[in-house]
């Protein structure tokens, strides 16, 4: 169980055109996701946090105007990355976890994002 | 607020022989700890996790850890070390149910045949 899809798996994208990465919790409803950036041997960044119905809350330095985050449903968060830029390329993580006192997250298998 | 330092971005183990990770954190509150592993390119998979209660606790693929209070630490080791067991490993550190997670810098793990 707590399973936790992302799709695409890797997306190639032309410097100045947007992508929309999905995230899917498939067993379970996700009161709350987490989006995550990790480069190249480096730890992951979270850069905001999202409970369902409500407006993403922001980590510092992360340009809310750039990566917009949706999360309509209990099920679904999407990230999406505007007028992407090559230093926009990394890899992207995301996470959900539900209000039962479990204390962990469940993290999706990521998604390369080159922009050339 | 909340940190986690990983000690060795780099440990080296042979073939069954123990596998000690480093975790040390900072937090003002009572923390829940966590190590999770990722293979490359991919998510992040959790190997255990400390909440409350018993301070030994025991994860997947063998691996345990232990929350020692008083010397801020949660060092993940495993007596024998596997060939899969070659991975990068993360500490890291949440103050409450569905909080956010503050992640160490990672350490890659190498197994020598």
């Amino acid at each position: 169980g707590a399973v936790v899809s992302q799709h695409p798996s890797w997306v190639i994208c032309k410097s100045g055109t947007s992508v929309k990465i999905e995230c899917r919790s498939l067993d379970f409803q996700a009161t709350t996701m987490f989006w995550y950036r990790q480069f190249p041997k480096q730890s992951l960044m979270l850069m905001a946090t999202s409970n369902e119905g409500s407006k993403a809350t922001y980590e510092q330095g992360v340009e809310k105007d750039k990566f917009l985050i949706n999360h309509a449903s209990l099920t679904l968060s999407t990230l999406t990355v505007t007028s992407a830029h090559p230093e926009d390329s990394s890899f992207y993580i995301c996470s959900a976890t539900w209000t039962s006192g479990t204390y962990e997250q469940y993290f999706g298998p990521g998604t390369r994002l080159t922009v050339t | 607020a909340q940190s986690v330092t990983q000690l060795g971005s780099h440990v080296s183990v042979s073939e069954g022989a123990l596998v000690l990770l480093r975790c040390n954190y900072s937090s003002s509150v009572p923390p829940y700890l966590f190590w999770y592993v990722q293979y490359p390119n991919q998510g992040l998979q959790l190997l255990l996790k400390y909440t409350t209660g018993a301070t030994l606790v025991k994860g997947i693929n063998g691996f345990e850890a232990e929350f020692k209070k008083s010397e801020t630490s949660f060092h993940l080791t495993k007596p024998s070390a596997h060939m899969s067991d070659a991975a990068e490993y993360f500490c890291a550190v949440s103050v409450g149910y569905g909080n956010k997670l503050v992640f160490g810098a990672g350490t890659i793990l190498r197994v020598k045949s």
